[in-house]
């Protein structure tokens, strides 16, 4: 069963606005953590924000801030005044809780959005 | 900047030879990773290293076999490339601070014929 679903492929945005990437999440645990990666053109993955599942305040890390809300099992990633440099794929990603006899918390990343900021 | 190289960063290969990628890190991180990439899938777990010596299978680690002699050093092996192997792979180590957050390497395009 997918554990993150990001529903949108594709997405534009007109520069200087701002967008929102939608990403929900499965998980029975309680104790787990939420992750946003940028992918551009050249490869790189690039940490954007961490949000934990115990944290009561939104993330935020200069322009993006990540909506959570955990009844919905969502965590949605704003950016605000979109520059050029955002076109790029985004990635929602969580980790899970070690489980009992291993040593492994588990990261699940979904399938990722396309961005595209118009001039 | 987590201090990651992978080595090479391209490569060309043909069906049935083996295959070793490098990752390297210079901060101690004691857990590192490999993935891979392909289109709609993100990225998948192949083998995940807590130590040296000590490894792991992920999620897709079938055709793939892993080594770690020393801290700094993740190398992932094809045994026998196929070209379903043809992707990308990403090397992470997992970060110390808040949230454990993972860290990539730079990424190594593989094609194999």
């Amino acid at each position: 069963a997918q554990k993150i679903t990001q529903t949108q492929p594709g997405m534009f945005v007109q520069e200087k606005e701002a967008v929102t990437l939608d990403c929900t999440y499965d998980t029975s645990d309680q104790s787990y953590g939420l992750f946003w990666y940028k992918q551009p053109s050249s490869g790189e993955m690039i940490f954007l924000i961490y949000q934990g599942s115990y944290d009561e305040q939104n993330a935020t890390e200069g322009r993006y801030s990540l909506n959570f809300q955990k009844a919905r099992k969502s965590a949605n990633l704003v950016i605000s005044a979109s520059q050029l440099g955002d076109s790029a794929m985004y990635f929602c990603a969580m980790r899970e809780a070690p489980k009992e006899k291993t040593s492994y918390d588990k990261v699940i990343f979904g399938p990722g959005t396309s961005l595209s900021v118009i001039p | 900047d987590a201090g990651i190289t992978q080595s090479p960063r391209h490569k060309v290969t043909e069906t049935g030879t083996p295959v070793t990628l490098r990752c390297h890190q210079t901060e101690n991180h004691r857990y590192m990773y490999w993935y891979r990439q392909d289109p709609g899938h993100g990225l998948r777990l192949i083998h995940y290293s807590y130590g040296v010596k000590d490894t792991d299978k992920g999620e897709v680690s079938d055709g793939y076999s892993v080594s770690r002699s020393k801290t700094e050093d993740f190398l992932l092996t094809l045994e026998s490339a196929t070209s379903s192997q043809t992707s990308v792979y990403f090397c992470a180590i997992r970060g110390t601070g808040f949230g454990n957050t993972q860290y990539f390497g730079p990424g190594t395009r593989l094609t194999v014929l």
